[in-house]
């Protein structure tokens, strides 16, 4: 049974960066990709970029290239995602989601906070 | 420009049936898509795959209600025998090697 746990609830400062993590387990990870996605409160869902686990592949929203770093730990079989460069409106619940491209698992979602 | 087009909300009753609908831009309806329900206060849940003909690989646990059809750029979800707990946000989002856009989410309320 594939179980993405994500890391805990993050209060940051404007300016500075937040490093998440998302653990994969159950996961044939090698062959798998992992999405960041976030949503503020009472908004859509905003999709951040991915990467391709096991070339170490990544594809970013345009409107998030300049300031998101997305990357995996094969040995512990983990995805961050990096934002850096915060503002007040990063505040939101940022999601990662793995797939094998035939089904997809999505993590609890962890709270950012910028303030 | 890749855009998905989902309209704002739609409603049905107990029991019935609905068909949402997620269109494709212009020059990009050979795109498989996923679909995913994020009931309120909850995360996104993944539901199904949809490919271009069709045919389509639902997430573990996904009941039989839920199915998936295509046609040209039009991507449908149909929910049959609506419960309560179907009352949720659904979202589509572009399924490929590229950016993965997500649709603006259509609100279904189970009256």
């Amino acid at each position: 049974q594939v179980q993405l746990v994500q890391s805990g609830p993050e209060v940051k400062k404007p300016g500075t960066s937040v490093k998440v993590s998302c653990k994969a387990s159950g996961l044939t990870f090698s062959t798998s990709a992992v999405q960041w996605v976030r949503q503020a409160r009472g908004q859509r869902l905003e999709w951040i970029g991915w990467i391709v686990l096991g070339s170490d592949k990544t594809n970013y929203a345009q409107r998030f290239q300049e300031r998101v770093t997305i990357s995996r730990d094969m040995s512990t079989s983990t995805a961050y995602m990096e934002l850096s460069s915060l503002t007040s409106d990063d505040t939101a619940v940022y999601y990662c989601a793995a797939d094998d491209m035939t089904t997809m698992f999505w993590g609890q979602g962890t709270l950012v906070t910028v303030s | 420009q890749l855009v998905l087009t989902q309209s704002p909300s739609a409603s049905a009753s107990l029991g019935a049936s609905v068909k949402l609908t997620c269109t494709l831009s212009s020059g990009h309806s050979s795109y498989a898509i996923a679909w995913h329900q994020q009931q309120p206060e909850k995360g996104p849940q993944f539901l199904m795959k949809l490919n271009p003909d069709g045919s389509h690989i639902k997430g573990d646990g996904i009941p039989d209600r839920f199915s998936g059809s295509s046609s040209g750029a039009e991507r449908y979800l149909t929910i049959s025998r609506l419960h309560s707990d179907d009352d949720a946000d659904y979202y589509c989002q572009t399924w490929g090697t590229g950016p993965r856009v997500f649709g603006g989410g259509t609100k279904l309320a189970v009256l």
